[in-house]
């Protein structure tokens, strides 16, 4: 297993702003994914966070808005970017080693954009 | 779009098994059936994972049908802390592949 860690755990922003979010394991990972809950909703992934490359992004979400950063193979940010009401969610980080299958999760960061 | 499906929601008596059922008929061969649940305000739990076998951990234990189109998670003497969102997800395994998550089954376990 692993063991997630995210700052900030939570967070009250205005609309047009930014904020970047952090995750740190506390072991090398392969494998690192955001993701997002809307509220009441299920998990959507926004990106797969690739170390020294860019990151792979789903439909629906683009860089200049969620730009990630993953500069080794234990840390990654996600950045949310010219915020608006809409982004307010929990977002969470997630690591997986390949071989093993299953993911592990942080304990997500919840904002709030007013 | 998520491939599985599972009722939206379950009832369950503390100390009794909570059956958690899932439908996953389009699954392909190489494709495991994962387990996540997510208790309120927390991070999703990785639970159990299986292929064809029943699976049994010190949390759970997973039974697949022999056509592998449905399985069902149980969980033997449910308590009030095993109330959440129970995920079941079918993916390729031995990647760390990214995960779709449905709406799940909410389990709540009363007194």
């Amino acid at each position: 297993s692993a063991v997630i860690s995210q700052k900030p755990s939570r967070d009250i922003c205005q609309r047009g702003t930014s904020l970047t979010i952090q995750c740190q394991v506390d072991s090398q990972v392969t494998m690192m994914f955001w993701y997002r809950q809307q509220p009441g909703q299920s998990l959507t992934l926004i990106a797969t966070a690739n170390q020294g490359s860019e990151a792979t992004y789903e439909s629906g979400f683009v860089i200049d808005k969620f730009p990630i950063s993953r500069p080794n193979l234990t840390f990654s940010t996600l950045t949310v970017s010219n915020m608006s009401p809409e982004d307010s969610s929990i977002y969470l980080c997630s690591v997986g080693v390949a071989g093993a299958g299953e993911q592990y999760f942080g304990p997500g960061t919840r904002l709030t954009v007013t | 779009d998520a491939k599985t499906t599972q009722p939206p929601s379950m009832d369950c008596a503390e100390g009794r098994a909570a059956n958690l059922p899932c439908n996953h008929s389009t699954i392909s061969g190489n494709e495991y059936v994962y387990w996540y649940r997510q208790i309120h305000s927390q991070g999703p739990q990785y639970i159990i994972h299986g292929l064809k076998n029943n699976e049994t951990n010190e949390m759970a234990s997973l039974i697949i049908t022999e056509d592998r189109k449905s399985s069902t998670l149980i969980l033997p003497h449910a308590t009030l802390r095993d109330t959440a969102v129970y995920y079941c997800i079918q993916d390729a395994t031995g990647t760390a592949s990214k995960l779709t998550f449905g709406t799940g089954t909410r389990l709540q376990v009363t007194l």
